[in-house]
């Protein structure tokens, strides 16, 4: 079955320290989409990041990094140097080639503190 | 850029009224999804479409109805609304090798 695990539900990190969020997955797929969501206070989701299966290398943009690894089904994203903007939810998802069906971890909830 | 809008960002209805969200897109995607959002549950598909008329069934569907009369359009149905309903409804488009496009989202408030 497919899903996706974020374990840690909240986190509180003091500005400027990096953080980590987790996010395990579980598919019976051999080829799949994952990706990373930001949901700000405002409430529309936010697309950060997409990974293909596939492509199995890290990615960093910005003061965001993520972290890929097939063979322990992770794809964790970390934030250096945090700022209040980064306090948000963050959804981790996997979704299947067609589109058809995606699936969203219960999402982490960051607050950076100043 | 892709819009995805949904009909109302804030809404409040009484138990046992019929409830219409609607949701479009101007992207011209096949894929077409109603979520609900609550606390601690993350997000939870009711329904999906992946074509005009065509809907499936999400984790979620008990209570819910939908239509797809046109690919831009995707409506979500409450035929009689319940307190349990009250949740955050967010409506998503797909296009194929891209990611989910996501509307503002409708607080719904059902007393």
């Amino acid at each position: 079955a497919q899903k996706v695990t974020q374990a840690q539900t909240e986190i509180s990190v003091v500005e400027k320290e990096d953080v980590t969020l987790d996010c395990v997955y579980e598919t019976r797929d051999t080829t799949y989409y994952l990706f990373w969501y930001k949901q700000p206070p405002s409430g529309e989701l936010v697309f950060l990041i997409r990974r293909n299966s596939f492509d199995e290398q890290n990615e960093i943009s910005g003061r965001y990094s993520w972290n890929f690894q097939k063979s322990t089904s992770s794809f964790n994203f970390t934030i250096t140097a945090s700022q209040v903007v980064d306090s948000a939810v963050y959804f981790c998802a996997l979704s299947e080639l067609t589109g058809n069906q995606f699936y969203f971890g219960t999402g982490t909830s960051l607050t950076v503190i100043p | 850029d892709v819009k995805v809008t949904q009909s109302s960002r804030y809404l409040v209805k009484r138990t046992g009224e019929k409830v219409f969200l609607e949701c479009v897109q101007d992207m011209d995607h096949e894929n077409m999804f109603w979520y609900r959002q609550d606390p601690g549950l993350g997000l939870r598909l009711i329904y999906f479409s992946y074509d005009v008329k065509m809907k499936e069934k999400g984790d979620i569907p008990e209570g819910y109805s939908v239509s797809r009369e046109k690919k831009e359009r995707f409506s979500l149905i409450l035929e009689s609304a319940s307190t349990n309903q009250t949740s955050m409804y967010l409506c998503a488009s797909w296009g194929e090798g891209y990611e989910q496009y996501f509307g503002p989202g409708t607080r719904l408030t059902v007393t």
